[in-house]
Order: structure tokens, then sequence, then C-alpha cells
């Protein structure tokens, strides 16, 4: 069973640019979730895809933006790019559905942007 | 709004004591809780939720309704159970993907 993969793994962008984050869900997995983790906060929601549709989506404005694919991998687009943005990217994913869920994370992508 | 609050950043105790780690949430809705925990370079992953009610690595987490938390406990701590916790909100009608997590508390078990 293959776990959740993310890419890249550290990335250095300057302000005003615009950035792609790849995740791989793990098999058997079709909901993919996106975070963003700050320097000493938790995750924060940032949104869900499920059949390839955005299903929910957290306090963030719309210079970020996602995409799924029929393979159930995920891109988290940011365009713009503000200095509060550096931060730990996590991708997560769940077998969707109601209830018991568990989220399944990825080891992160790290924005820093100078 | 859903909101996971955990009073204690850090949390240091030595091996053989007893540990709690505090989590209070504020939901309207039918919440599911959950315990994740991250090892040192090793990515976040569940160590227990309360709809299971099981007890994992010794830990146990009870959650109480009228009181609006969920802390997490074991007993007699070990070296291995340094960590970074977090407690996590979702409801229990939609998917986990939509948590809301605490910022975290992390414990130090010293020798």
């Amino acid at each position: 069973e293959t776990g959740v993969t993310q890419s890249p793994t550290h990335l250095i962008k300057t302000r005003g640019q615009q950035v792609t984050l790849r995740c791989s869900s793990q098999s058997g997995h079709n909901t993919v979730s996106w975070y963003q983790q700050a320097l000493g906060q938790g995750p924060q929601f940032i949104f869900q895809y499920y059949r390839e549709e955005e299903n929910g989506r957290g306090n963030f404005p719309p210079r970020f933006s996602g995409l799924q694919f029929p393979n159930y991998s995920s891109e988290l687009n940011v365009n713009a790019l503000e200095l509060d943005d550096s931060a730990l990217y996590l991708c997560a994913s769940t077998p969707g559905g109601k209830g018991t869920g568990e989220l399944f994370f990825g080891e992160g992508s790290r924005l820093t942007v100078l | 709004a859903q909101r996971v609050t955990q009073p204690e950043k850090l949390l240091s105790v030595f091996k053989g004591a007893p540990v709690e780690l505090k989590c209070n949430y504020s939901y309207s809705g039918s919440p599911e809780l959950f315990w994740y925990v991250q090892y040192s370079r090793q990515r976040l992953q569940l160590l227990l939720r309360h709809i299971s009610r099981e007890s994992i690595k010794g830990f146990t987490a009870d959650l109480n309704k009228g009181e609006t938390s969920f802390h997490l406990k074991k007993p007699f701590a070990q070296e291995e159970d340094s960590a970074m916790y977090y407690c996590a909100l979702s409801s229990y009608n939609t998917n986990a993907g939509k948590s809301t997590f605490g910022d975290g508390t992390t414990l130090t078990v010293k020798p």
C-alpha cells in the first residue's frame, strides 16, 4: 500500500510569484484535503477535493486554488504569493464518505516566500 | 464555528509519571474527536479517535460532552512518547478531511 506522497519537499519563491504543489493520495483513497501549517501552529484546513470537485473550503482567499485528477492525485496552486504564505503545506487523503474518517498525511511541502 | 484549544504548548514529565494532555473544543453539532501524533522526523499520524474507544500505546482519551473536552492520558509515560500531539475535531456527518486542529502540545518525557 503506497502512502501519501508530496512534491516538492522544499521550495523558495519570491513575493508575487505563483507556486504549484503536488500530492498523490494513498491507494484506495478518493478524497484529498490540503492544510497549511504555519510555524508553531496546528494544521489549518484549506480545502478538500472529492471526485475532482472542491468539496469544502476553509478561510483562505481565492488565490488558493486546487485540482483533483481522475487518479485522485491533487495540486494546490497559490497565486500572488505573500510573505505570510510561508508555511508547511500538508496533503491528507481519506477513503471518502461520512463519519469514521482518519486523515493520512504526507510529509509536506515547505514553502518559503522571500 | 469549530474551535480546538490545547492550553499547554509544552509539557514535560519524568519517565514513569502519569501524563495528561488537555484538549477542549467548541462545536454545536455532533463532533468526532481525534488525537494525532508527530514523532521526530516522521509524518503526522493518527494516535486514536473517540469513536473507536481503543487504547493505543497505553494512551486513552474520553470524550466529555458536558465539559467539551477530550483529554489524552497515559498512566506511565515512556521516553518514546516524546512527540508533538495535536487534538482535532471534525463533524461526524462529514468527511474527516475537513478537520479543525489545535496548535499542539510538545511532550517531553525525561529519563
